[in-house]
């Protein structure tokens, strides 16, 4: 069984670029959820895919935007970046949306400058 | 509105010493109760799940406890490598959102 897997690990982008970050959740897992964790804070979600549907979102703006994938796999795109993006983005999957254990993996550090 | 608060925000503890973590929530009706462990610069780590009030769970030297208003975990003689972050999360019985407190920052001393 594998763990959740982010790429890359750190990203360096000026403001007003597009990001993509990915994720790969652990095996068997249909359901990933994204956050987002400012220095000092605890993370926030960003929005959770469910069989490659949108199935809850939190308090970001639609330049804030995912997909995922039949292979498990997916991405966080975030548009016109701020500098208030940068941030710890980490990606969590589970088994299903009602399953209360989520794994997360190791995070993707994104600095905008 | 639903949330999560943690205190301490920092906690040093000299190795041995055992102390207690609070997590402190408001929801409207709680699916469960979760402590995770982070590392610096890392991914949080999965701990515990916690249900009803009332309900325990341990592992190693950490223990986690539920009441309807807040959580605790304690910490029985700990170990520099128990350093760590350790966050605390609900889940509502409506939606999936899960809500996190900020951490508290735990420094075991040798």
């Amino acid at each position: 069984e594998t763990g959740v897997t982010q790429s890359p690990t750190h990203l360096i982008k000026t403001r007003g670029q597009q990001v993509t970050l990915r994720c790969s959740s652990q095996s068997g897992h249909n359901t990933v959820s994204w956050y987002q964790q400012a220095l000092g804070q605890g993370p926030q979600f960003i929005f959770q895919y469910y069989r490659e549907e949108e199935n809850g979102r939190g308090n970001f703006p639609p330049r804030f935007s995912g997909l995922q994938f039949p292979n498990y796999s997916s991405e966080l795109n975030v548009n016109a970046l701020e500098l208030d993006d940068s941030a710890l983005y980490l990606c969590a999957s589970s088994s299903g949306p009602e399953d209360d254990t989520q794994y997360f993996g190791p995070g993707t550090r994104l600095t905008v400058l | 509105e639903d949330q999560v608060t943690q205190s301490p925000e920092a906690l040093r503890l000299q190795e041995g010493e055992s102390s207690s973590l609070n997590c402190s929530y408001t929801v409207s009706g709680l699916r469960g109760l979760f402590w995770y462990r982070q590392d610096p610069g890392k991914g949080p780590e999965f701990l515990f799940t916690l249900y009803s009030a009332g309900e325990e769970k341990e592992k190693e030297r950490l223990k986690a406890t539920l009441t309807k208003k807040e959580s605790f975990l304690h910490i029985t003689a700990p170990k520099p490598e128990d350093s760590a972050t350790y966050l605390c999360a609900v889940q509502a019985r409506t939606g999936n959102q899960f809500y996190f407190g900020t951490g508290t920052s735990l420094t075991v001393i040798p």
